[in-house]
C-alpha cells in the first residue's frame, strides 16, 4: 500500500526557507490524485498549507499564499514543499498526505508520519 | 466562506458511546467531510469519508465501531463500545474550488 515518508531540516534560521520533501512508496505519484502538505504548531490544530496534482497544478491556502510553493517531481516519486520567509511562527509539525478520492473529492486517505520543523536562530 | 465548526471536547464513559459533531457553514450544507483520529503524540490516521446523505467509506482496518452520518448542514462521528485508545483528537476536514478547509478538533476523554 502507498505510505509517505516526510524529510527535511529540523532547524532553520529565522527568514529563511524551509524546504520539505514527501517520498511516495508502494505506489503511483502519478494516478490522478493530488497531494497535500499540512501543519500543525505545538498544542493546537491543523492547518492546510496546499496541495499539487500529479500534473503539477496548485491550489494554496489564502493566508500562506505568498511564501509556499509546492512542486511534485514524479521521476523521483515525491512532492516538495518551500516555505519562505519564515519566522517562529511557523515552528511546527509538518505532515503530507495523499487525496486519493481522485475527481473533485479532496478528502485525505493516507498521511506520513510528520516530521517536526523548528525556527530558531 | 467555508467553515467547520466543531466542539472543543467531549467525554463519555468506558464501553459507553458517543456522539461527535462537525458543522457547515450557510450554504455548505451538502458538502461532504472526511473524519480523521490523532491519537496522543501521533500523526492523523483517517477514518472515513462522510457524504451529504450519510454514506461513507471508512479507511482500512477501522474498526465497526466507528460509524459516520448525516443530517442538513452536521455531519457526525459516531464511536460505540469506547476503548481508551478512543482517547484522542478528532478533526473533520472539507473541500471547495481550490481550498482545505480543517475544523478545530474535538479532544474526547474516555472516563
Amino acid at each position: 500500500q502507498v505510505q509517505l515518508q516526510e524529510s527535511g531540516p529540523g532547524l532553520v534560521k529565522p527568514s529563511g526557507t524551509l524546504s520539505l520533501t514527501c517520498a511516495v512508496s508502494g505506489g503511483s505519484i502519478s494516478s490522478g490524485n493530488w497531494w497535500s502538505w499540512v501543519r500543525q504548531p505545538p498544542g493546537k490544530g491543523l492547518e492546510w498549507i496546499g496541495e499539487v496534482s500529479h500534473s503539477g497544478s496548485t491550489n494554496y491556502n489564502p493566508s500562506l499564499k505568498s511564501r509556499v510553493t509546492i512542486s511534485v517531481d514524479k521521476s523521483e516519486k515525491q512532492f516538495s514543499l518551500k516555505l519562505t520567509s519564515v519566522t517562529a511562527a511557523d515552528t511546527a509539525m509538518y505532515y503530507c498526505a495523499r487525496e486519493g478520492f481522485g475527481g473533485n473529492e479532496h478528502a485525505f486517505d493516507i498521511w506520513g508520519q510528520g516530521t517536526m520543523v523548528t525556527v530558531s536562530s | 466562506q467555508l467553515v467547520l465548526t466543531q466542539s472543543p471536547s467531549a467525554s463519555a464513559s468506558l464501553g459507553a458511546s458517543v456522539k461527535l459533531t462537525c458543522t457547515l457553514s450557510s450554504g455548505h450544507s451538502n458538502y461532504g467531510i472526511a473524519w480523521h483520529q490523532q491519537q496522543p503524540e501521533k500523526g492523523p490516521r483517517y477514518l472515513m469519508k462522510l457524504n451529504s446523505d450519510g454514506s461513507h467509506n471508512k479507511g482500512d482496518g477501522i474498526p465497526d465501531r466507528f460509524s459516520g452520518s448525516s443530517s442538513g448542514p452536521e455531519r457526525y462521528l459516531t464511536i460505540s463500545s469506547l476503548q481508551s485508545e478512543d482517547e484522542a483528537d478528532y478533526y473533520c476536514q472539507t473541500w471547495g474550488t481550490g481550498i482545505v478547509v480543517f475544523g478545530g478538533g474535538t479532544k474526547l476523554t474516555v472516563l
